[in-house]
């Protein structure tokens, strides 16, 4: 069965710095890759997304990920943050022998961006 | 469209009270799916539908249950609330079941607090 990773549960940074947010799943078969973003008190809403093709894909508002099949990551970056970007951001897959249907979800990492 | 819509925002119970969380989309979309949030867990699979009529058991079926008997709608019923119920709900619906990519899109989320 697939399962997520997000090892670090909180990120600080200061504003206009990189970030990089953690994700490592597990799964034995092909796989879609998601980040959401979660902004205070509202729902979740796509970052971005990898389903096949280039390994490193564009989100809205400047992320971008890169998927890595051998070391079965898909890590979230940023060259420069704003305050704006402080949210939860969570990774999730969901596998081909499920039919893609299902969303695994990791833990989610607070993104802190501070002045 | 309105999108996803959920309602209550916000509902404090008693335990062993029932309640029905509403909710509806109207874009037409075949799947629909409830989760849940608690702190340091992300988001669970609690039920899902592919279509009306049809429903399955996801992660945390445990003391909900769910029936589609229309494609707008998919409540969710707490028969007996218990306090382990208390819980951030997130309802969410993408166009199809099928392999093809469709993007998953979230309602705004229910509050609920169980005494």
């Amino acid at each position: 069965a697939q399962s997520v990773t997000q090892l670090d549960s909180q990120v600080p940074v200061f504003e206009e710095a990189p970030v990089e947010l953690r994700c490592n799943y597990s799964s034995s078969v092909s796989v879609y890759l998601f980040w959401y973003v979660q902004y205070p008190n509202q729902g979740l809403q796509l970052l971005l997304k990898y389903l096949s093709g280039s390994t490193l894909v564009k989100g809205i508002n400047g992320f971008e990920a890169e998927f890595n099949k051998s070391q079965t990551s898909f890590h979230l970056r940023k060259p420069s943050v704003h305050i704006s970007d402080t949210a939860e951001y969570f990774c999730a897959v969901s596998e081909a022998n499920t039919g893609f249907q299902k969303l695994v979800f990791g833990t989610g990492t607070r993104l802190l961006v501070s002045p | 469209n309105a999108g996803v819509t959920q309602t209550p925002k916000f509902q404090v119970l008693k335990t062993g009270q029932s309640m029905t969380l509403q909710c509806a989309q109207d874009m037409n979309h075949e799947y629909m799916s409830w989760y849940r949030q608690d702190p340091g867990m992300g988001l669970r699979l609690i039920h899902y539908s592919v279509g009306a009529g049809i429903t399955d058991q996801g992660e945390v079926p445990n003391g909900y249950n769910v029936s589609r008997s229309t494609t707008e709608d998919f409540p969710l019923r707490l028969l007996s609330a218990a306090p382990s119920q208390t819980s951030v709900y997130f309802c969410a619906s993408r166009l199809s079941r099928g392999l093809t990519y469709n993007e998953q899109f979230f309602g705004p989320g229910t509050r609920l607090t169980v005494l």
